[in-house]
């Protein structure tokens, strides 16, 4: 079945930094749809972004990422982080359009220090 | 904004009890999906349904039972409660656009199982 390999525990990072988090996955399908889904403390999980298309740069809220397909990888990045960038990234793949089910990965925690 | 409530939000339970987590959704959304959330698994999809009074299998279902009565509702039953259910429980809906439609988490039921 579908699977998604995220930087696992904890990054800690410094105000101003850059960020990226890496994803990559594996899927039978050819089209996948890749996602990173944000949860803040004590909140519910929200969609950062999502893509389809190879190779071309999504971006949203100052985040990025570029699904490569040829390298099934779908890495979130950011020039500089913020303290409110402090939350739990998940990395998701939708393999097909049955059911839009979502196969996850475990989350990174991310931890922006000042 | 997609509007997504469960309830109650937080719950203790004993070994053995009968526990349903109910969702309701305002968005007319055709899919909604019951998660759990666990540190270092991520969100697993026990359950999820693209129309009333049908429901399909998710990744993780043993154990669980769902119930899809109308478009606006889903719960999740927990007949025999265990202590490895204790979980965050999150409801989510999504439209069906044909692929990648994002989805909706509600606020998530805080469940103990003692």
């Amino acid at each position: 079945g579908d699977s998604v390999t995220q930087t696992e525990g904890l990054v800690t990072l410094t105000e101003g930094l850059p960020v990226m988090l890496n994803c990559t996955y594996q899927t039978i399908y050819s089209n996948p749809f890749l996602f990173w889904y944000v949860q803040h403390l004590n909140e519910s999980p929200r969609l950062l972004l999502k893509s389809f298309t190879d190779n071309k740069r999504t971006e949203h809220q100052g985040f990025h990422a570029t699904l490569h397909k040829s390298s099934s990888s779908f890495h979130l990045q950011k020039s500089s982080a913020q303290l409110s960038d402090s939350a739990l990234y998940y990395c998701a793949l939708s393999g097909n359009s049955a059911g839009n089910k979502l196969t996850f990965g475990i989350g990174t925690r991310v931890l922006v220090r000042p | 904004e997609a509007a997504v409530t469960q309830s109650p939000r937080s719950k203790v339970a004993v070994t053995g009890g009968k526990v349903t987590l109910s969702c309701h959704q305002t968005n007319n959304h055709d899919y909604m999906y019951w998660y759990r959330q666990d540190t270092g698994h991520g969100l697993r999809l026990i359950h999820y349904s693209y129309v009333a009074d049908s429901t399909e299998k998710g990744d993780i279902p043993d154990g669980y039972k769902a119930s899809r009565p109308s478009q606006e509702n889903f719960s999740l039953i927990l007949e025999l409660a265990s202590l490895s259910q204790t979980a965050v429980y999150f409801c989510a809906s999504s439209p069906d656009w044909g692929g990648g439609d994002t989805q909706y988490f509600g606020p998530g039921t805080r469940l103990l199982v003692l």
